[in-house]
């Protein structure tokens, strides 16, 4: 089993519409991201959080918002999703001294 | 500002050639530095890293890459690819400042081998 799943795999929506992606991890870490992935950008950073009450906003967070409701769950919501929100969406763990992220198998949401 | 360079956005190789793909990072002070690798479809996993100690580590299959402080620079090597390296690659840096650190990504390079 992952050690970082992400739910759902795959999403095809509407302009408009609520999406929530979610997150979990069995390896105990602290630190907890999200990630969007688009083609010639690498990964950019949406939210991140340290700890269930330390929620901190990345480079990319406008549209979105984040939900830490246990220190193994990490979800992101996208209240009305827009078209250039279409991307790969990759959540991931660290440990707090080093730094080396644990990624999920991603999420690929489509917004027509 | 702080920011990570991969040089090459797309490398197009013949199996057996030797591949070298550039990573260079703005920031003077203490650093982690790793290679993540993504394969079609497939999400990133870790290739190798440097905390400390010899600047040339070694990964998974083969790869190695060179940390050079004085260039700020963590290139990642393979002697001979092979078709299955087909992969996107991204650099990644942790920056520590004060008890704070932030993780930075290149912005990836693109690798298709050839049979």
């Amino acid at each position: 089993d992952a050690d970082v799943t992400q739910t759902p795999r795959n999403r095809i929506t509407k302009t408009g519409k609520r999406i929530m992606l979610e997150c979990s991890q069995t390896k105990g870490h602290d630190r907890m991201y999200w990630y969007r992935q688009d083609p010639g950008l690498g990964l950019r950073l949406i939210y991140y959080s340290f700890d269930v009450k330390d929620i901190n906003k990345g480079e990319i967070s406008d549209g979105y918002s984040v939900s830490r409701q246990a220190q193994a769950k990490f979800s992101l919501s996208l209240e009305s999703a827009i078209p250039n929100q279409t991307a790969l969406y990759f959540c991931a763990t660290s440990k707090l001294s080093t730094g080396e992220l644990f990624f999920g198998e991603g999420s690929r949401l489509t917004v027509l | 500002a702080q920011s990570v360079s991969q040089h090459n956005h797309h490398v197009i190789l013949s199996e057996a050639a030797s591949l070298e793909l550039g990573c260079n990072y703005s920031y003077g002070g203490t650093v982690n530095l790793f290679w993540y690798v993504q394969y079609p479809g497939q999400h990133l996993q870790l290739l190798l890293k440097y905390f400390s100690g010899d600047p040339l580590v070694k990964g998974i299959k083969g790869f190695e890459a060179e940390f050079i402080k004085s260039k700020f620079s963590f290139n990642l090597r393979k002697p001979s690819v092979q078709w299955s390296d087909t992969a996107e690659y991204f650099c990644a840096v942790i920056l520590f400042s004060g008890g704070y650190n932030k993780l930075i990504f290149g912005a990836g390079t693109r690798l298709a081998v050839h049979p």
